[in-house]
């Protein structure tokens, strides 16, 4: 069982669509949750950064986190042909770990005009 | 102009050959990753480093060699020893390891 997983897509929507971007993760230890946001080409840019069970919004974006069932998502709202990616969660252990992430395979978005 | 830069965009590589890529980073991080991306996966840690002089190998270390003797400066070689170099590469620094890592703009690798 690979310790995150994440469905590859492709996921299409039309524009102004709500987007829905899971992943799971096997190890409860893992306490820090990321989404990074890839254009295609370039390198990641991060998205959202949590630590805690619940939401964090940030504009059209919002980041939420369950902890006791270990999935951890990422709402788009509105959604625009601009944010066509690549999707990738990473998450990252405790404090005893190394600062290594965990990266889920990503999720290719396609919004449609 | 803060940031991490990467070069080349794109490398070749011919068959016995050892390539360097280059990762420079401004933002006065600690840290500093490299990343393989294989299409379809997700990023790989190949090696590490939190602090000048040192650095340790991550998941996938073999055929790739690393150094760091300037902070910021964290170059990768593919040695010909990495039988299946074709990919992505990503760097990412970070101010301490235990904080947000930021990427490059990545170097594609392809061989000849």
């Amino acid at each position: 069982q690979k310790e995150v997983e994440q469905d590859p897509g492709p996921l299409s929507v039309p524009e102004g669509a709500i987007v829905s971007l899971n992943c799971t993760y096997s190890n409860s230890a893992f306490q820090y949750f990321m989404w990074y946001r890839q254009y295609s080409r370039k390198g990641p840019e991060l998205l959202m950064y949590t630590y805690s069970s619940g939401n964090k919004e940030d504009g059209r974006f919002t980041a939420q986190v369950d902890k006791s069932s270990k999935y951890i998502s990422l709402f788009i709202r509105d959604s625009q042909p601009s944010d066509s990616a690549t999707y990738l969660c990473a998450i990252r252990g405790g404090s005893s770990n190394t600062g290594k992430l965990i990266f889920g395979q990503g999720t290719t978005l396609q919004v449609k005009p | 102009d803060g940031g991490i830069t990467q070069s080349p965009k794109y490398l070749f590589r011919k068959e016995g050959q050892n390539v360097t890529l280059s990762c420079e980073q401004n933002l006065n991080h600690d840290a500093m990753y490299w990343y393989r991306q294989d299409p379809g996966q997700g990023l790989r840690l190949i090696y590490y480093s939190q602090i000048v002089n040192d650095f340790q190998k991550g998941d996938i270390a073999e055929g790739y060699s690393v150094s760091r003797e300037k902070k910021e400066s964290f170059p990768l070689t593919v040695t010909s020893a990495q039988k299946n170099p074709t990919a992505f590469y990503l760097c990412a620094s970070s101010p301490g390891s235990q904080e947000t890592q930021y990427f490059g703009p990545g170097t594609r690798l392809l061989v000849l």
